[in-house]
């Protein structure tokens, strides 16, 4: 069974640093674009970025490029998503999302994590 | 604004068909496959829809995707009551070089 299992709910000042993890298992982690998407309280779904853990090849949204960063551990089948700075209006659920097909970039995502809730708050 | 607008809201009677509009642009929808996606508050999203009209093994056949120019569109028929959720379309944006959602359209069955 494919799973992909995140880290859990963080609370954090503005300025601080913080890394999520998103740990796969049930397939091949380097055959998969791996997706990172952000839905703020109350509102819709945002695509941040994408990794291919083989080569570890990141594509950023613009919205969020310079803003996060997006890496992948293959040895341990785990993809990440750090911030250096954090900001009160980074508080959301964020989702990792495995790319349904194999070798395509294309927005078609499942399984998803089952989210982490990141608070920024003085 | 999001790049792919779909309405905010639709309803629709038990046992009718809804269909839930996605409208982009020759950089997205006209050029790539479009997914869709259901999610329930407070819980993760589900693949319902992928490559415009393909559904994953065990979603129900009462889901069907299609697209036509720069607009795309999710059809729910048999309208159940635990079909009441939002739905959210996607897609690549060439121009962008990144994926796209719609703002999401909240589906109550009256």
């Amino acid at each position: 069974e494919v799973q992909l299992v995140q880290s859990g709910a963080e609370v954090k000042k503005p300025g601080e640093s913080l890394k999520i993890s998103c740990k796969t298992s049930g397939y091949s982690f380097t055959s998969y674009w791996i997706a990172w998407v952000r839905q703020m309280p109350g509102r819709g779904l945002e695509w941040m970025g994408i990794i291919y853990p083989s080569d570890s090849d990141t594509i950023y949204s613009p919205s969020f490029q310079g803003q996060v960063t997006i890496s992948a551990d293959k040895s341990i089948s785990t993809a990440y998503l750090q911030w250096s700075s954090l900001k009160a209006s980074d508080t959301a659920v964020y989702f990792c999302a495995r790319h349904f097909l194999t070798g395509t970039k294309d927005p078609q995502f499942g399984p998803w994590g089952q989210g982490t809730l990141v608070t920024v708050s003085s | 604004q999001s790049v792919l607008t779909q309405p905010p809201s639709a309803s629709e009677t038990p046992g009718q068909t809804v269909t839930i509009s996605c409208s982009g642009s020759s950089s997205n929808i006209r050029s790539n496959y479009v997914s869709w996606y259901q999610q329930f508050p407070g819980t993760t999203p589900k693949l319902l829809i992928y490559r415009t009209d393909q559904r994953p093994s065990g979603v129900p056949d009462r889901f069907s995707g299609s697209k036509s120019g720069t607009s795309a569109s999710l059809a729910i028929s048999g309208l159940r009551s635990e079909d009441e959720a939002d739905y959210y379309c996607a897609a690549w944006d060439d121009s962008l070089s990144g994926g796209v959602f719609g703002g999401g359209t909240k589906l109550t069955v009256l």
